[in-house]
């Protein structure tokens, strides 16, 4: 069994699009989390929710907007995208805040044209 | 501000050669400090946590340490199959966030 999961695994698309990626864990995690990362392969993160609530937003453009319908999905929807959008995304989850190891998914490659 | 530091970028070495990889951070209040292997293409892996100054962990060909301001990841007699990018990260500020290095990519030769 997948503990963390990600839809689609590659995405490809024109700039000014919409586009979502879905992320999944069944490790019954409390904490979850949006990581960008670039082609420097630097790790960032972007969102953090706990328990469905957000908790981090990291001086992400409002572009970006995070869902977590309930403890173990938290999707990322993105408007009119850019460029710079382009780069790796990871959902991870946790057992609680950042005391605890997170276990992240296979990444979405999001690539804009 | 929370900071992530890892030296070396890089870190080319023969198999069943020894080394170590170094992970300086600065955060107030330490959460916890964590070590993950990333393989290309792929997700972090976890590999371990440590809480406090002296604490260390093994696992396999790895074992890490921990003091107040750096940890080290050392590789003892390494395989090509622990060629990867090492990636150290700090429990920060707050409970929710994680700060990442920007991580030390190792190739092992055969």
């Amino acid at each position: 069994d997948t503990a963390v999961s990600q839809t689609p695994k590659y995405l490809v698309t024109q700039m000014g699009n919409d586009k979502s990626i879905k992320c999944e864990q069944n490790l019954g995690h409390d904490t979850m989390y949006w990581y960008k990362q670039d082609s420097k392969k630097f790790l960032k993160i972007m969102f953090s929710y706990n328990n469905k609530e957000l908790i981090i937003n990291e001086t992400v453009p409002n572009r970006f907007s995070p869902k977590s319908p309930d403890k173990a999905h938290l999707n990322l929807h993105i408007n009119s995208l850019e460029l710079g959008d382009s780069a790796v995304y990871f959902c991870a989850s946790s057992a609680g805040g950042s005391s605890y190891e997170q276990y992240f998914g296979p990444g979405t490659r999001l690539t804009v044209t | 501000e929370d900071q992530v530091t890892q030296s070396p970028e890089a870190l080319r070495l023969q198999e069943g050669e020894s080394s170590s990889l170094n992970c300086s951070y600065t955060v107030s209040g330490l959460r916890g400090l964590f070590w993950y292997r990333q393989d290309p293409g792929k997700g972090p892996e976890f590999l371990f946590t440590l809480y406090s100054a002296g604490e260390e962990k093994e696992k396999e060909r790895l074992k890490a340490t921990l003091t107040k301001k750096e940890s080290f990841l050392h590789i003892t007699a390494p395989k090509p199959e622990d060629s990867a990018t090492y990636l150290c990260a700090v429990g920060g500020t707050g409970g929710f966030k994680t700060i990442f290095g920007a991580g030390t990519r190792l190739f092992v030769k055969a």
